[in-house]
């Protein structure tokens, strides 16, 4: 199994700030590595895939980075709505075994 | 794309419970779809994938032997049967849909509630 380790557990940022999530793969996932946002009772949402593709309507002040192991993804500019959880997750293994990490929380500082 | 579980509830220790998902919006036998859970206030968790035309299925080491999943494309809808139900089975289960076999999970549905407690 591919273990994915999410850093920091919090982040605590000032609207407007950047923020910068790191996500780890315990074995090389080569791009195949998503992120996702989840808001207080709601159900994730595709934020990016392929390690650094924005999903529809996604805006453009989410970006994504990385490959092999080590991915970031930052949001150049806090806004109100961007308080959230961030989870990475591989879909590089076969047969299919998807791993999410443990969730990034994003929270007004 | 819309994706609407059903079939959330108390069920206790030892017992059963089968999920559905109802699909819309696009061709559903096209695609794998997926089940992942929530444990009360933790990660998201993959449960099980199912091939479009439903001859493949996947498990996590967690659900396995336990856990069947299945899909009617006739009816456009996706099920998990859950046996042998454990407490640390209670969670938030979300049905999604592939973006391909195995892949990213590219919709969500809104998620139904199971909790297993006597």
């Amino acid at each position: 199994e591919i273990v994915m380790t999410q850093s920091p557990a919090t982040l605590s940022v000032s609207p407007g700030e950047r923020a910068t999530l790191s996500c780890r793969a315990s074995q090389i996932v080569t791009s195949n590595l998503a992120w996702y946002q989840q808001k207080p009772g709601q159900a994730p949402r595709l934020l990016i895939f392929g390690a650094s593709t924005r999903a529809t309507g996604i805006p453009a002040r989410f970006s994504g980075s990385g490959s092999g192991t080590e991915f970031t993804l930052t949001i150049s500019s806090l806004q109100s709505e961007d308080f959230a959880v961030y989870y990475c997750q591989q879909y590089n293994h076969w047969p299919p075994l998807l791993t999410f990490g443990g969730g990034t929380k994003v929270e007004i500082k | 794309v819309q994706l609407v579980e059903s079939g959330g509830g108390l069920v206790q220790p030892g017992g059963s419970l089968r999920l559905s998902c109802a699909a819309s919006g696009f061709t559903f036998t096209n695609y794998a779809m997926s089940w992942v859970r929530q444990a009360p206030g933790k990660g998201l968790e993959w449960v099980s994938l199912i091939s479009g035309s439903g001859n493949s299925t996947f498990y996590a080491d967690s659900v396995k032997g336990r856990f069947t999943i299945s899909r009617d494309n006739s009816k456009n809808t996706l099920y998990v049967q859950m046996n042998s139900l454990r407490a640390e089975d209670t969670a938030v289960y979300y049905c999604a849909k592939d973006f391909a076999y195995g892949d990213y999970l590219d919709s969500w549905g809104q998620g139904t509630l199971v909790t297993v407690s006597s």
